[in-house]
This record gives C-alpha cells, structure tokens and sequence, in this order.
C-alpha cells in the first residue's frame, strides 16, 4: 500500500526551542493533515491543509502544504512541556486511495526537557 | 459533548476467545473506521464504513469483521483472537465532506 516517510523518528530538545518535521510521499497527496497524539489518547487533530503550497498556522505551530504535493512539513516554535507526545501526519492520496482511508505517518516522538 | 466512545478501555483476553470492542458516535458522522497502533508501525487501518450497512477492507482486515447496523456504532469483532492481534486500537468517525477523522481514546487490548 501507500506509505507516508515521516521524519525524524524521535527528537529530544531542550524547552525553548524550535522544532521541524517532515512527511513525504512517492505519491501525490489530496490533503495533508498533521495529528498529535498524547499518552493514553488517541490523536487529536492540529492542523488540515487543502492545497499546495499552502501554509497554515494554528499557534505555535505552523503546517505547510508541498508544492509538489508529495511532502508537508510541521514547525512548532519556542517549545514548552506540554508539546511532548507524539506527531503524525497522515494524507489523502490522490491516486489509488479508497473514500475512507488516510494513510499515517509513523510518527514523531516529541520529548522536551524543562 | 461531540465524541466517539469506546469501550473497554483495557482487555487482557485469551486465544480463541471471541470478544467485541464497542465504539459510539454523537456527531451523526457517516464515516466511521478502526486502527490499530503498534509501535514502529503507526496506525493502519482495519475496516471502514460510510454509512449504515456499507462497510470495507482497510490495509489488515484479517481476523477482524465489523457491522454498521445503526449509524452512530460500529462494534469491531474478533471471533477466534490471537497474541498477534495484542495491539492498541483506535475508532474513529467524520462526517462525509470532511476528510479528517476524530479519533476515540483507544482500547488496549492484551491476547495471552
């Protein structure tokens, strides 16, 4: 099936800081959506873009959609505590996708020292 | 409050011994899937449906079946369950124009 290349894997930063992670795909995406997930829940939604190109932010955190629309990328800016959990992008492909499917990343571990 | 609920939270079961994972909507969504999550491996999806009595093949269906009979539950079943189906797994609903899911808290469930 379609798979969905998330990176890094994990990261461990200092409170603070910023923080990046990319998606990527040999696929050309619909919709890119980016979900975090915090011990013992399941994902909540953070950000949903539409088009290439596009560029959303909702807080701290910015989201873009790739103008190939085979990759999206997440920042979160100045870092606090309550930012650790996980990341996962997830997509609609625009091929070969089924009505009721999104494809997930493998998620970014977040971890963040005080 | 807009929810999907699921139910039990935590099962440690046996192989062979059929159980059923309950999940609730109160968003009158139409779509309505399973995950499950393991670690390395992110979620993948088990089944979906898009609306009362129309369900479908995620990426793992095997050893799984589902039934919609009325829109707002879509209980998941194992009939003969085994260790490999040990796993976190997640319901999830959206409405049909929409396309992001809200997840549910999760069901850990434990096979011995």
């Amino acid at each position: 099936g379609q798979q969905l290349n998330q990176s890094p894997q994990s990261m461990f930063i200092q409170e603070g800081e910023d923080v990046s992670m990319n998606c990527t795909s040999s696929s050309i995406f619909n919709t890119w959506l980016w979900y975090k997930q915090e011990p013992g829940e399941g994902p909540v939604l953070l950000i949903a873009l539409y088009k290439a190109g596009e560029l959303t932010s909702n807080g701290r955190l910015t989201a873009q959609f790739g103008i190939t629309r085979k990759d999206s990328f997440l920042n979160i800016s100045a870092s606090i505590p309550s930012d650790v959990g996980i990341y996962f992008c997830a997509g609609r492909p625009h091929y070969g996708g089924s009505q009721g499917n999104l494809i997930f990343g493998k998620g970014t571990k977040l971890s963040v020292k005080p | 409050e807009a929810q999907v609920t699921q139910n039990p939270r935590y099962l440690i079961t046996v192989t062979g011994k059929k159980l059923t994972v309950t999940c609730s909507q109160n968003m009158n969504h139409e779509y309505m899937s399973w995950y499950r999550q393991d670690p390395g491996l992110g979620l993948r999806q088990i089944y979906y449906s898009m609306n009362v009595e129309v369900t479908d093949k995620g990426d793992v269906p095997e050893g799984y079946k589902v039934s919609r009979k009325e829109k707002r539950n879509f209980p998941l079943i194992l009939e003969s369950p085994s260790p490999n189906q040990t796993s976190l797994y997640f319901c999830a609903s959206r409405p049909g124009q929409v396309p992001y899911y809200t997840f549910g808290s999760g069901t850990r469930l434990t096979v011995v």
